[in-house]
C-alpha cells in the first residue's frame, strides 16, 4: 500500500528565506513522485515530479526536490521565498504504472514580508 | 487552450435537491478524473475515465453520486439526493495517456459546493 505525509499542515517564513517543505512516503514498488501548487480559488497546477534518473528534480518557479530513497522522502525547497509563493502545497505518490496518485494532505505556505 | 472548464464556481443548494457538475476537459485529452477536496480528508478520486469510459469508480461514495462522460469534451457529476456532509470543493482534471502514464494533470478551477 502507498500512503504519503507532508509534516505540518502550516508552514510560515518571511520573504528572502529558505522554503522547506517536508514529505515522506511510503511504497512497495519503486515510487513516482509529485508535487502539486494551489494557489487561491484555483486548481492544482504540477511544479515537478520524479520518475526515475536523477534524484534532484527542478520544478517551476525555481522550485526543486530530492528523492532520496533511504529516508522515503521528497521534500520540496526553495532558495528564497517570494511573496508570490504563498499557497497550498501538495506531495503525491504513484507506486508505479497502473496505480493511482495518492495524494497528501497538503501544506498551506504563509510568506510574511 | 481554455484550460480545464468547470461549471459553476459555486452551489449553495437545499438538502435533498440534485446537483449536477460539468466540465469540459482539455481538447485532445483522453482521460478525465473527478476529485473532492475536504479539509479532513484531502484530495479523493472518485471516478476516472479514459476514452470516454469509466475505468475506476471505486472512489465514489454512494450511490447518490453518479458520474458520465457521453463524449470526449464533456463529462458530469451527479449528486441525487444531496446531504450536507457532500459540501466540498470538486475537481475535474484531465490529461493525456490515462492513469498508466505519468503525464500531468491538469486541474479545473473546481466547484465549491454547499448543502444546506
Amino acid at each position: 500500500a502507498q500512503s504519503v505525509t507532508q509534516l505540518g499542515s502550516h508552514v510560515s517564513v518571511s520573504e528572502g528565506a529558505l522554503v522547506l517543505l517536508r514529505c515522506n512516503y511510503s511504497s512497495s514498488v519503486p515510487p513516482y513522485l509529485f508535487w502539486y501548487v494551489q494557489y487561491p480559488n484555483q486548481g492544482l497546477q504540477l511544479l515537478l515530479k520524479y520518475t526515475t534518473g536523477a534524484t534532484l528534480v527542478k520544478g517551476i518557479n525555481g522550485f526543486e526536490a530530492e528523492f532520496k530513497k533511504s529516508e522515503t522522502s521528497f521534500h520540496l525547497t526553495k532558495p528564497s521565498a517570494h511573496m508570490s509563493d504563498a499557497a497550498e502545497y501538495f506531495c503525491a505518490v504513484k507506486g508505479g504504472n497502473n496505480r493511482k496518485l495518492i495524494w497528501g494532505l497538503g501544506t498551506s505556505l504563509a510568506v510574511n514580508p | 487552450d481554455a484550460g480545464v472548464i468547470q461549471s459553476p464556481r459555486h452551489e449553495v443548494t437545499e438538502m435533498g435537491q440534485e446537483v449536477t457538475l460539468r466540465c469540459k476537459p482539455i481538447s485532445g485529452h483522453n482521460s478525465l478524473f473527478w476529485y473532492r477536496q475536504t479539509m479532513m480528508r484531502g484530495l479523493e478520486l472518485l471516478i476516472y475515465f479514459n476514452n470516454n469510459v469509466p475505468i475506476d469508480d471505486s472512489g465514489m461514495p454512494e450511490d447518490r453520486f453518479s458520474a458520465k462522460m457521453p463524449n470526449a469534451s464533456f463529462s458530469t457529476l451527479k449528486i441525487q439526493p444531496s446531504e450536507p456532509r457532500d459540501s466540498a470543493v470538486y475537481f475535474c482534471a484531465s490529461s493525456f495517456g490515462g492513469i498508466a502514464t505519468n503525464e500531468k494533470l491538469f486541474f479545473g478551477s473546481g466547484t465549491q459546493l454547499s448543502v444546506l
